[in-house]
């Protein structure tokens, strides 16, 4: 089986761009969350999606959105890029059909960084 | 207060000796699941083992186990006969909750402890 995969692996952005992170979720997987992880800090939940809806999110200002296409993958939006969003953001796939006993799977990851 | 504490911030073993990393928590949902993360520097989260709130047995996966007590809200991982590949940033993080369905699946993560073995 496939596992998750993050594109691109590596971003430069200037401050005020926008950017637009991807991933293609494990096979199987029906929902997918974003992560973003500064620099020696453990990451911090950005939103969720299930079935092409939001389902959850975390204390991240609106700037940040996301979608979920119908294959499952999703892309994670950043507008008026921040020079604290320099970050590595981590995609994380999983299934709602069993039990979380089994783990999210994660990919690799997208650093960016905001100059 | 933080949902989960590590307050480990670098850890160092010996090869082939055990090592602990520490891990409390808290919830006041009675339904929770507890999972520690391997993140070498390629950046890759990896799962390593998972403790649900009303499982009766400390979970074991291999090298790993993970020293459950509920009553003092800690999970401590013990990685048994370590190897150098071990060398990693390890999470300890909760989601709360039901364990199945569809919801919400966010996971609250600790800050880390960086692993380091020593030949």
């Amino acid at each position: 089986e496939t596992g998750v995969t993050q594109s691109p692996t590596h971003l430069i952005k200037t401050r005020g761009q926008q950017v637009t992170l991807r991933c293609s979720s494990q096979s199987g997987h029906n929902t997918v969350s974003w992560y973003q992880q500064a620099l020696g800090q453990g990451p911090q939940f950005i939103f969720q999606y299930y079935r092409e809806e939001e389902n959850g999110r975390g204390n991240f200002p609106p700037r940040f959105s996301g979608l979920q296409f119908p294959n499952y993958s999703s892309e994670l939006n950043v507008n008026a890029l921040e020079l604290d969003d320099s970050a590595l953001y981590l995609c994380a796939s999983s299934s709602s059909d069993v039990s979380l006993r089994y783990g999210y799977t994660f990919g690799s990851g997208t650093r960016l960084t905001v100059v | 207060a933080q949902k989960i504490t590590q307050t480990q911030p670098g850890m160092f073993v010996q090869e082939k000796e055990a090592v602990t990393l520490d891990c409390t928590y808290d919830t006041s949902d009675p339904s929770y699941g507890l999972f520690w993360y391997k993140q070498p520097s390629s950046g890759e989260m990896i799962f390593l083992i998972y403790q649900g709130s009303y499982d009766q047995q400390n979970a074991t996966e291999g090298r790993y186990s993970l020293n459950f007590q509920k009553a003092r809200k800690s999970a401590n991982l013990v990685i048994s006969a370590s190897q150098l590949g071990d060398s990693a940033m390890y999470f300890c993080a909760m989601r709360e909750g039901g364990g199945s369905g569809a919801g919400s699946y966010q996971l609250t993560f600790g800050k880390g402890t960086k692993l380091s073995v020593i030949p």
